[in-house]
């Protein structure tokens, strides 16, 4: 079956370091997504990896391994507005995606 | 990224009664999608609404219950039938312009249902 796990919330403070981290299974890969989504919002999207390695982009980074079937998605410098939702995607080999149930990320003072 | 405008961005039904939701693009994209989202939970995907033709239903969707428009490349249309508290929840349009290329969202609906 196809299956996307991360974990279902995380604290983290204000000027700190967080990763979210994604393990998935899917029938094919094609890519793995990584969305925001603020409460109460339509989910916008963060980052694509589809090669193994880092991703950076300003203060959010995205690493991927296709052998391990891991992704991470990496917030620095946290803001409050960084609270939020954080889903992972990947994109099976009919290009569908398979979405997580996401991360629910608090961010404290 | 294209702009999507999605309305009615909220609603209070009767149960039995049927609502259209629209998704409008300010341009042209291959790939249009419908997802719903109950609160605190990821994204489920309804169906995928191709141009022309009828729409592609996931498993647990049917079209009697959920008929689907697509009639361009910039708009489509889903219609939420004899609606039952079940219904309840957020509806979310998403386009994509190629098979690797992100999908990005409207604003969606939320629809409850009394």
């Amino acid at each position: 079956g196809q299956n996307i796990d991360q974990p279902t919330e995380m604290t983290a403070t204000e000027g700190a370091i967080v990763q979210i981290n994604c393990t998935y299974q899917t029938s094919g890969f094609n890519g793995l997504f990584w969305y925001q989504q603020h409460a109460g919002e339509a989910p916008t999207f963060l980052s694509y990896n589809v090669l193994d390695g880092l991703e950076e982009k300003g203060r959010f980074s995205s690493f991927l391994s296709r052998s391990k079937g891991y992704s991470y998605l990496l917030l620095k410098e946290l803001q409050m507005k960084d609270s939020a939702s954080y889903l992972c995607a990947s994109l099976d080999s009919n290009y569908q995606l398979i979405w997580g149930a996401g991360t629910k990320l608090i961010i404290k003072p | 990224s294209a702009v999507i405008s999605q309305k009615p961005s909220r609603d209070i039904c009767q149960r039995g009664t049927s609502l259209t939701i629209q998704c409008q693009v300010d341009s042209q994209v291959t790939m249009m999608f419908w997802y719903r989202q109950q609160p605190g939970q990821s994204l489920t995907l309804i169906a995928t609404a191709n141009q022309g033709s009828e729409a592609t239903y996931e498993s647990g969707f049917v079209i009697d219950k959920f008929p689907i428009s697509r009639p361009n490349l910039t708009f489509s249309t889903l219609t939420v039938s004899n609606m039952s508290p079940e219904d309840s929840s957020i509806y979310l349009c998403s386009v994509g312009t190629g098979e690797s290329q992100p999908q990005h969202f409207g604003d969606g609906t939320r629809l409850s249902i009394l």
